[in-house]
Formats: structure tokens, sequence, C-alpha cells
């Protein structure tokens, strides 16, 4: 199975609200609400941000939101800060108990 | 506090096999289940498959069938997964994360430390 798709980069400034998204199927993300978004930092492991769409784990930021519509989820972050650049990874069940990661996503704030 | 640590990184031969192990601690074992997943150097994440702690059941990535095996010690609290046959494309940091054992949960809440493993000739 393919990879699901994200944007190679986005960009924004402090401050500014910027979204990823990610685009699957409707043999996943189209048809399951179990969708995760991680942030990596450069050498470390990744962080969850997001599950179940629009979930936010205890201790993440309010300003880490997500969404979801048709075969597309999206990963919404409000009041850029510094800290906040890295890369975004999604992931989607796929309904055959295997799980797809997308590409990742580059995010510069500028 | 739930911590979950690595061993140490690896360097094999082509077609030899490799174990990564995961222990953990601050949590009960057995209520939650192991994903694994590896990071080719500059690439993205990319999902081996999970087991569960409770009945042992396992579900791999299709490509990896064959020569990927995941396995728990309940009595230890680590998981371990293991990699035969190895290509000099599997080297990547291989990464242990928990996850709720329900079928279709891919929040992956706490991540180990990741291992290196590189093959090499």
């Amino acid at each position: 199975q393919s990879a699901l798709t994200q944007p190679a980069s986005v960009s924004g400034s402090l401050g500014q609200s910027i979204t990823i998204s990610c685009i699957g199927t409707s043999s996943d993300i189209g048809i399951y609400n179990f969708v995760s978004w991680y942030q990596q930092h450069p050498g470390k492991a990744p962080k969850l941000l997001i599950y179940d769409v629009t979930e936010r784990p205890s201790g993440v930021s309010n300003r880490f939101s997500g969404s979801k519509s048709g075969n597309t989820a999206s990963l919404t972050i409000s009041g850029l800060q510094a800290e906040d650049e890295a890369d975004y990874y999604c992931n989607s069940y796929t309904g055959i108990s295997t799980v797809l990661f997308g590409v990742g996503t580059k995010l510069t704030v500028l | 506090q739930i911590h979950l640590v690595q061993s140490g990184a690896e360097v094999r031969k082509p077609g030899a096999s490799v174990k990564v192990s995961c222990k953990t601690s601050g949590y009960t074992f057995t209520t939650y289940s192991f994903a694994w997943v590896r990071q080719a150097p500059g690439q993205g994440l990319e999902w081996l498959g999970w087991v569960n702690t409770h009945n042992d059941n396992t579900n791999y990535e299709q490509s990896f069938q064959g020569r990927i095996t995941m396995t728990t010690d309940t009595s230890a609290n680590t998981a371990y997964l293991e990699l035969k046959s190895l290509r000099s494309d599997d080297t990547a940091i291989y990464y242990c994360a928990r996850k709720p054992s329900f079928w279709g949960a891919t929040n992956f809440d706490y991540w180990g430390q990741g291992t290196l493993v590189i093959v090499s000739s």
C-alpha cells in the first residue's frame, strides 16, 4: 500500500496558523475515524499530538487540532511558535489490521 | 512515569538477523500492545506491525511477512522485534511504541528512544 499523501513542506510566520493535509482513500481515512498525528523533532522519537481525528492527549497544547472531511484529514496549528518547527506525520487505520503513515511534512516557522 | 527503553545500536551483514528489545516500566505491561515503526535515514515513518501483549496476536505489514517476528515477555515487561535476511535497505532506526490494544487504535502514545540498525558488508 502507498503512503498517505502530505505536502512535503509548509511554512508560516510566528503567531500565524497553518494547516497540514493528509490525503487517503475510501479504504482508510474515508471510512475510519482512526487518524493520528505526530510531531518529530530532528534526532527525536515522534510525539503523539492528535488521535481519533480530533482527540488531544493530555499535555498536548490546545493550539493543535485535528479534523477530517471525506478522505482527507487535517492538522491545524494555531499561534505558531518557534518550537513548532519539526516534521509532522499522519497515520490511519486501513481496515485490514494495518496502519499507513503519511510521507511527512516539514514545517518551517519564519 | 512511563518509560520504553530500547537496546543499543546494531551492525549486521546482509543476510544476517537482528533482535531489538524494548523494556517498559511505569504501567501494567499487559494492558497495552506494541507497534514497531522504522525510519530509514532522511526518510519518513514506516509501520512494521503490532503485537498484542495479552494474547500474543500479531499483525505484520505484508511486505515483511516471513522475515519479521514480534514477541513479548510479560515476566520481563519487554517487547521484541526480530528481523531476518537483512538487506542494506533495512538500515534504519527502529522504534517501539505503546498502543491501546483496541483493534483500530493508531495512537502510539509512548515511544522508545529508537535503535539504529546498520546493514552493511
